[in-house]
């Protein structure tokens, strides 16, 4: 059982370029976020997904998007990374429920980086 | 809009203290409150608590919540170097989606 896998690890990315972060999961799962992580700051959720077709912005959508063709499957774009981007992101993901809900899954994380 | 606020940001200590940290929480339907602990990688899971009062423990750590007042510590007891982390609060807010709100976190430093 991989839980939550998320792709690259690391990225270095030039001003203006695109990128897509994939993440997939392999329990599931309906619910899945998109959190960035800056330093000193807690998660701030992207995106997020409460099933297949299905997404909504979070707290700091802007310059990003997700599509969720699949239960498994939640990709990030970066359409025109800027310097801000710069920041580490994790992929998530939750059941439903009184035992499985409760609990949320991270993936290890990407660290972008935008010169 | 649901907001998480913990203290202090930032704890250096040494070994065998005793630590509180703390979290408050402003939400609008509050179904849990988690805590994480987070080492340079994605945030592990700690504890969740859902009602005032029962305290939760796990070895030299543990955690209570109180729903009046909103908010919850999280203690650790004779601490280690490898407590060294950032300690992370999250609440969710009773939404259909099950999101989650969290703080920036405590980051402890335990000295040798």
């Amino acid at each position: 059982n991989a839980g939550v896998t998320q792709t690259p690890k690391f990225r270095i990315l030039k001003i203006g370029q695109s990128m897509t972060l994939q993440c997939t999961q392999d329990m599931n799962h309906n619910y899945m976020y998109w959190y960035r992580q800056d330093p000193g700051m807690g998660l701030k959720l992207i995106y997020y997904s409460v099933g297949a077709g299905i997404t909504d912005k979070g707290e700091v959508p802007n310059g990003y998007n997700v599509s969720r063709s699949t239960t498994e499957d939640f990709p990030l774009r970066l359409e025109l990374a800027a310097p801000s981007q710069t920041s580490v992101y994790f992929c998530a993901s939750r059941g439903q429920g009184i035992v499985t809900g409760n609990t949320i899954y991270f993936g290890e994380g990407s660290w972008l980086t935008v010169v | 809009e649901d907001k998480v606020v913990q203290s202090p940001l930032s704890l250096v200590v040494h070994e065998g203290d005793t630590v509180t940290l703390n979290c408050s929480y402003e939400v609008t339907n509050f179904r849990s409150l988690l805590w994480y602990k987070q080492e340079k990688k994605a945030p592990t899971f700690l504890f969740m608590l859902t009602s005032s009062g029962i305290e939760k423990k796990s070895g030299r750590l543990s955690s209570i919540l109180d729903k009046k007042e909103l908010f919850s510590i999280l203690n650790i007891t004779a601490t280690q170097t490898g407590d060294s982390a950032i300690y992370l609060c999250a609440v969710d807010g009773g939404g259909s989606n099950y999101k989650l709100t969290f703080g920036k976190g405590t980051l402890l430093t335990v000295n040798p």
